[in-house]
């Protein structure tokens, strides 16, 4: 059973489009933590949301943590070839449970 | 050093092999997570350590697969009589509890 369920699982657009990925759960969580990966790295942490209907500003990157704390999203804006990546959102499930990730791919 | 570190970084075994991978976590980590990783795939969960207490190996995918920590430090992966399926990055990451979890650079194991 994932306990993350991140969509659209591939994502391919344009420079200078902008996109929104989701992370859905079932469960309740304190708080839910975004990483990107990079090809050839480990993920790192982008940011973590707390408070339910919380929204945090990372340059161009949008996070929104779930009024029910069920659920977040990633907005990316202007996407750049750079933003290329996977992103993963985590949440505490006695563990730190990760979704599977989306697969974001920007075309110059 | 400051971060997580895990070697090998690449290693090519035979198939039928055994093989061992390392991870050191960040000293006064107490959570260590093992995952896997196929190419252009998300993260597979395989174990969890966390201090003393029984690891969840809910992940590993067969009774090939083992892990071992000593205490809170060092980490080790085996997989035993490797198939070609095991090729795959071995990511390893630690937390102080469930706080920002951090990555080593990971180990691509190649089965021929």
């Amino acid at each position: 059973t994932q306990l993350l369920e991140q969509s659209p699982q591939f994502l391919s657009i344009q420079e200078g489009e902008n996109l929104t990925v989701y992370c859905n759960s079932s469960s309740v969580f304190s708080s839910l933590q975004w990483y990107r990966q990079e090809p050839g790295e480990g993920p790192v942490l982008l940011v973590t949301v707390v408070t339910g209907g919380e929204v945090k500003k990372l340059k161009r990157l949008t996070f929104q943590f779930g009024d029910a704390r069920k659920d977040s999203s990633l907005h990316i804006t202007a996407a750049q070839p750079g933003d290329t990546g996977l992103y993963l959102c985590a949440g505490e499930f006695n563990r730190l449970a990760f979704g599977k990730g989306n697969q974001v791919v920007v075309i110059p | 050093g400051a971060g997580v570190s895990q070697s090998p970084s690449n290693k090519v075994t035979e198939k039928g092999k055994d093989v061992e991978l390392r991870c050191d976590p960040i000293s006064g980590h107490t959570a260590l997570y093992w995952y896997r990783q196929r190419l252009g795939q998300g993260l597979e969960f395989l174990i969890y350590f966390q201090g003393n207490s029984a690891p969840d190996k809910s992940g590993l995918p067969s009774d090939r697969f083992s892990a071992e920590r000593t205490g809170e430090s060092v980490s080790t992966l085996t997989i035993q009589r490797t198939q070609q399926e095991d090729s795959a990055v071995y990511l390893c990451a630690s937390s102080r509890d469930f706080t920002e979890a951090f990555f080593g650079q990971g180990t691509r194991l190649t089965v021929v």
